[in-house]
């Protein structure tokens, strides 16, 4: 079946407008998350989505920062007022459930490459 | 709070020869995982390691779990070019979905 996939695969934008990125979860995965890569780093935790449930918000660098997953399904980041040091490959992944145990494989999307100019 | 080191951070190996990647973690986990990514694309899943003691391997690579040093390896055999790539580790903890992910180990194997 489809992977996860994410749409744009690149955005360039400039400082101070704002971008919205989109994660499209593997069929029939309960549990949806966002990370973010900033060049040679390792991947930071933004938000997670688990069902219906309220999302897990505590990785989010600033009120800039927001996320929506419209019917347990399709998720948009959206960042707004970009700043330069928001340029980074942001990456979607998604899970069988995700809670509980919290054991499943997270499966990666392509990402998403933002640079704000 | 739960920090994840990799070391090394940068592994440059000819064909043919074996090496070791580690990580170490801080807190008490029983779930580590092995990512790799390839230059400019996503992260694959490797191994799922879910024990004390847990050991799995694929091909050339062997993963290792020892949750009372909080350190699990990953180790390279007879080395091919086609496993350069960028390794990371993650951990979640215990009764969490949160990864905190390594810095990740760029390896290149050298013809």
């Amino acid at each position: 079946g489809a992977g996860v996939s994410q749409s744009p695969s690149n955005k360039v934008t400039e400082k101070g407008k704002d971008v919205e990125l989109r994660c499209d979860p593997i069929s029939g995965h309960t549990a949806l998350y966002w990370y973010r890569q900033s060049l040679g780093q390792g991947l930071e935790f933004l938000i997670y989505f688990q069902g219906n449930s309220a999302p897990d918000k505590s990785g989010l660098p600033s009120d800039r920062f927001s996320a929506e997953r419209t019917g347990g399904s399709v998720s948009t980041l959206t960042i707004q007022r970009t700043q330069q040091e928001d340029s980074a490959v942001y990456l979607c992944a998604s899970s069988f459930s995700g809670g509980g145990g919290g054991w499943e494989t997270q499966y990666f999307g392509p990402g998403t490459r933002l640079l704000v100019l | 709070e739960l920090k994840v080191e990799q070391n090394p951070l940068f592994l440059s190996m000819q064909e043919g020869k074996n090496y070791t990647i580690y990580c170490n973690y801080s807190t008490t986990s029983d779930r580590l995982y092995w990512y790799r990514q390839d230059p400019g694309k996503s992260l694959e899943s490797l191994f799922v390691l879910l024990s004390n003691g847990a050991v799995k391997q694929e091909g050339r690579l062997m993963a290792s779990l020892d949750t009372k040093a909080r350190l699990s390896t990953l180790h390279i055999t007879a080395a091919v070019h086609d496993l350069s790539a960028t390794y990371f580790c993650a951990v979640d903890t215990s009764g969490t979905y949160k990864y905190i992910f390594g810095t990740g180990t760029r390896l290149k194997v050298l013809a």
